[in-house]
């Protein structure tokens, strides 16, 4: 399968700082990319749809100016959590479309705000 | 269901009701092991599907289907999310809860 990567695999910032991650697809373009939150042993939840070139679709409760996304190029969507807090602590993934059917996952990024 | 086990070398059966499936709905399903990104594992449409990882039988009425692991393994313990891709040019996966299959040795 199509591989997509994210960086980094874990990080750990202070209450109020900012935390960017990042997704790439590493061997296709994807012009639709998501974000997925996952607290422990709950299931992976929805945050947005990243667009290539143009403003990310927020789910409904998600905090759009909270979640920053950026989809710059086909090949990498950056999601930043600013002014983090501990409740934002979480498991966050991202996915790629690789054309109408298939989508694929990144590895995870362990956010710890201490 | 929430859980099932099976022994190691039988085949594993998932099952999943989608009784509001759409037309042109696509059942597709994921897997989960600990601390890892989804890992797709098959989809389809209304044909039985198979591949190197599993089979997928979907009833003729779609109402149901079912994901078939031939020979589970040890490495197969997992969740397992049964997935109804929403019907827009989104392509957006919802997850549910999945099921959490045990592998017994």
């Amino acid at each position: 399968g199509a591989v997509v990567s994210q960086h980094p695999s874990w990080v750990i910032c202070k209450s109020g700082t900012s935390v960017k991650i990042e997704c790439r697809s590493l061997d296709f373009q994807a012009t639709t990319m998501f974000w997925y939150r996952q607290f422990p042993k709950q299931s992976l939840m929805l945050m947005a749809t990243s667009n290539e070139g143009s403003k990310a679709t927020y789910e409904q409760g998600v905090e759009k100016d909270k979640f920053l996304i950026n989809h710059a190029s086909l090949t990498l969507s950056t999601l930043t959590v600013t002014s983090a807090h501990p409740e934002d602590s979480s498991f966050y993934i991202c996915s790629a479309n690789r054309g109408a059917y298939e989508q694929y996952f990144g590895p995870g990024t362990r956010l710890t705000v201490t | 269901p929430t859980s099932m086990d099976c022994a190691e070398g039988r085949a594993a059966n998932l099952p999943c009701n989608h009784s509001t499936i759409s037309g042109n709905e696509y059942v597709y399903w994921y897997r989960q092991i600990h601390s890892q990104g989804p890992q797709y594992i098959i989809h389809g449409l209304k044909n039985n599907e198979t591949n190197e990882m599993a089979s997928l039988i979907i009833t003729e009425d779609r109402k149901s289907s079912t994901l078939i692991l031939p020979h589970a393994t040890l490495r197969d313990t997992a969740v397992y999310y049964c997935i109804v891709r929403v019907r827009d040019s989104s392509y957006k996966l919802i997850f549910g809860s999945g099921t959490r299959l045990l592998v017994r040795p």
